[in-house]
């Protein structure tokens, strides 16, 4: 079953604003990331916040974590028209498995 | 430092041929990864190797699907008599030798179709 699931599916902004991503998982975790993906390209790592973290900051990107409620969000502050791109959360499993669980992603567009 | 390399970027085969796809992991990497993407869908893991063992292989399919890491060369990911329902995006990601970074980094991807 699908572990990280992020909403909106899709969301689209001006450049300036800011977006906030959601993702919810199921299981216990180790850690949870975000990655980002151009179109057809690969994915590029943006950021990982351990289960014993409640936030983190990374340039313009701030990730909270709250495992009680099983949640994590991506802030991208002042968007840029290259901040267009789909974005992951990816979850490991505190059993010691190390593949990670991908959501479907939110596709964001920021429009110049 | 080279990131994770992948080739070939794009691979197209008919029905019933084979795909051998290729991952190059980070140097000083000895964790490799693949995962599968289909059209608008997150990532699906696959396996996970590292040198001569597959530690993972929980998200590979039973048949037609096989792959390996070799102590020298690339890890491979065999897809033999392929179906048109193979027809997808195949990443690698690759991480350190030491537990404690978790990160796993990701390579461009091979794009399959299949005829």
């Amino acid at each position: 079953s699908q572990q990280g699931e992020e909403d909106p599916q899709a969301l689209s902004i001006q450049e300036g604003e800011n977006a906030t991503m959601n993702c919810s998982y199921k299981t216990s975790i180790n850690n949870l990331q975000w990655y980002r993906q151009n179109s057809g390209r690969g994915l590029v790592h943006l950021i990982l916040i351990r289960s014993n973290e409640r936030e983190k900051h990374s340039g313009r990107l701030r990730v909270t974590l709250d495992t009680s409620k099983k949640s994590s969000s991506l802030l991208i502050t002042a968007s840029r028209a290259a901040d267009t791109a789909s974005y992951f959360c990816a979850t490991d499993g505190k059993g010691g498995s190390e593949k990670l669980v991908f959501g479907k992603g939110t596709k964001l567009t920021v429009n110049p | 430092n080279a990131g994770v390399m992948q080739n070939p970027r794009h691979l197209v085969r008919r029905r019933g041929q084979e795909a051998r796809l290729r991952c190059s992991p980070m140097k000083g990497h000895s964790h490799v990864y693949w995962y599968r993407q289909l059209p608008e869908e997150g990532l699906k893991f696959m396996v996970y190797l590292q040198k001569e063992n597959i530690i993972d292989e929980s998200g590979m399919p039973k048949e037609r699907f096989s792959a390996e890491f070799p102590k020298e060369g690339p890890s491979i990911l065999r897809i033999q008599q392929v179906v048109r329902g193979d027809s997808a995006a195949y990443f690698c990601a690759s991480s350190p030798i030491f537990k404690g970074t978790d990160t796993q980094y990701f390579g461009p991807g091979t794009r399959l179709t299949v005829l």
